[in-house]
């Protein structure tokens, strides 16, 4: 799987937009962006993926450049339980598909 | 739907005993992952299985681990003869193993292994 580069961390004031960026400058026709995150003491919790096109659930959105060498997740109206650590991943899927490999990831702290 | 069930949450074992960590996939998940988490440091992969096979255990120690996962009933982490430094956050996660939903993984909330 293809490497990713992130912050190692970020502050966002309560009630704002926090965008986290993501390198992934390396990724493979067939890869996807994931992004996970980990609240303290918990289990890492799927938040969305995105092969090419943008993307939007009821938790964030995900905008993949054009040349897919980048990406940034948006959580439009962050609160404080959103402070974690954020890990974006890049993987094949599909039947025989391998595990995450996780990064160091970002510490969003939001700020109240 | 439930999501990736782990038992027990909190587990305590005096050195050189057994531990025994269980996952129940997701229903419909025939691929189990198990991560370990050790204090204030990342999550590393450890084993991926589907049911009765072993696929990629790269990441597991050598000595004292195994993984199963059967037909019937839960994928086991077995840690035999635990030391100090099996102390640690151990993860289960489950993906469909298809391509349907992007074959996304989702994560257990973990067992904490802590050997006194």
């Amino acid at each position: 799987d293809a490497k990713t580069t992130q912050p190692p961390s970020m502050d966002c004031a309560e009630g704002r937009a926090a965008n986290l960026p993501c390198n992934h400058s390396t990724i493979s026709g067939n890869e996807y962006v994931y992004w996970y995150r980990q609240i303290h003491s918990q289990g890492p919790q799927y938040i969305i993926h995105g092969l090419k096109n943008n993307e939007t659930n009821e938790m964030a959105s995900l905008i993949i450049t054009e040349d897919r060498k980048s990406s940034t997740l948006i959580l439009p109206h962050a609160t404080l339980r959103d402070t974690a650590v954020y890990y974006c991943i890049v993987r094949v899927t599909g039947g025989g598909a391998d595990g995450l490999t996780f990064g160091k990831g970002t510490h969003l702290i939001i700020q109240p | 739907n439930a999501g990736v069930m782990q038992n027990p949450r909190h587990l305590v074992r005096r050195r050189g005993q057994e531990a025994r960590l269980r996952c129940s996939p997701m229903k419909g998940h025939s691929h189990v992952y198990w991560y370990r988490q050790l204090p204030e440091e990342g999550l590393k992969f450890m084993v991926y299985l589907q049911k009765e096979n072993i696929i990629d255990e790269s990441g597991m120690p050598k000595e004292r681990f195994s993984a199963e996962f059967p037909k019937e009933g839960p994928s086991i982490l077995r840690i035999q003869q635990v030391v100090r430094g099996d102390s640690a956050a151990y993860f289960c996660a489950s993906s469909p193993g298809t391509e349907s939903s992007g074959n996304t993984i989702y994560f257990g909330e973990g067992s904490w292994l802590t050997v006194v």
